[in-house]
């Protein structure tokens, strides 16, 4: 069963303009959140986490946004710029360091 | 500071055989994390270890296994090997155990059974 979901598999934005990606979750365990970035045939990399006790937190041109009675948390990248594209993963986890993750969303930005 | 290490980067072996993969997370880190990534399954949880004890298990074989040394440092070890575990296996370094961590992960190493 797929604990964390990635519905979109691909988006395509415009440089300068603003990249939303979307990320649900099923198990009310979690209370940890991370988005990372991803090349091919490279290890993930770190970009931002969310606490379940908040509802935003910002890093730059990053954002997240977790709506937990919703089970939804999103990744707001403004602006976009093409060296953003890549391979953006959510991941989940309760106790413990076990990451559970999304399927992942191709992120294309268009200059 | 360095990052996560993993050694080697491409691995080759014939099915049957046994594979070892070493991972030296970022100093300071306790704990260390193995992830299996293929085109179908995405990024799945081998399992964790924290002050080398292993404190988490996914589902995997038996054939999957791991250790932790007194460094930190980690191995992990895929034994009689299969087509399907061709993949790219990814460390990942973490400074607590515990929720509220971020982890850091290595290049990965990505191992070819043929």
């Amino acid at each position: 069963d797929q604990q964390v979901k990635q519905n979109s598999p691909s988006l395509s934005v415009q440089e300068g303009r603003i990249s939303i990606l979307n990320c649900d979750y099923t198990n009310s365990m979690f209370d940890y959140f991370l988005w990372y970035k991803k090349y091919p045939a490279e290890g993930p990399t770190f970009l931002i986490s969310i606490s379940s006790i908040k509802d935003k937190n910002e890093d730059g041109r990053f954002t997240v946004f977790l709506n937990k009675s919703a089970k939804h948390l999103s990744l707001h990248i403004v602006p976009s710029q093409p060296g953003d594209s890549a391979v953006y993963f959510c991941a989940a986890s309760g106790w413990g360091n076990k990451l559970v993750f999304g399927a992942g969303t191709i992120l294309r930005v268009k200059s | 500071k360095a990052g996560v290490t993993q050694t080697p980067r491409y691995l080759i072996k014939t099915r049957g055989q046994q594979v070892t993969l070493s991972c030296s997370p970022i100093s300071g880190h306790r704990s260390v994390s193995w992830y299996q990534q293929t085109p179908g399954q995405g990024l799945q949880f081998l399992f964790e270890y924290f002050s080398e004890t292993q404190r988490n298990k996914g589902n995997f074989p038996g054939r999957f296994s791991g250790r932790q040394f007194s460094n930190s440092r980690s191995e992990m070890n895929v034994s009689t090997l299969e087509l399907g575990d061709s993949a790219l296996y990814l460390c990942a370094s973490s400074f607590e155990q515990g929720t509220g961590t971020e982890a850091f992960f290595g290049q990965g190493t990505r191992l070819t059974v043929v």
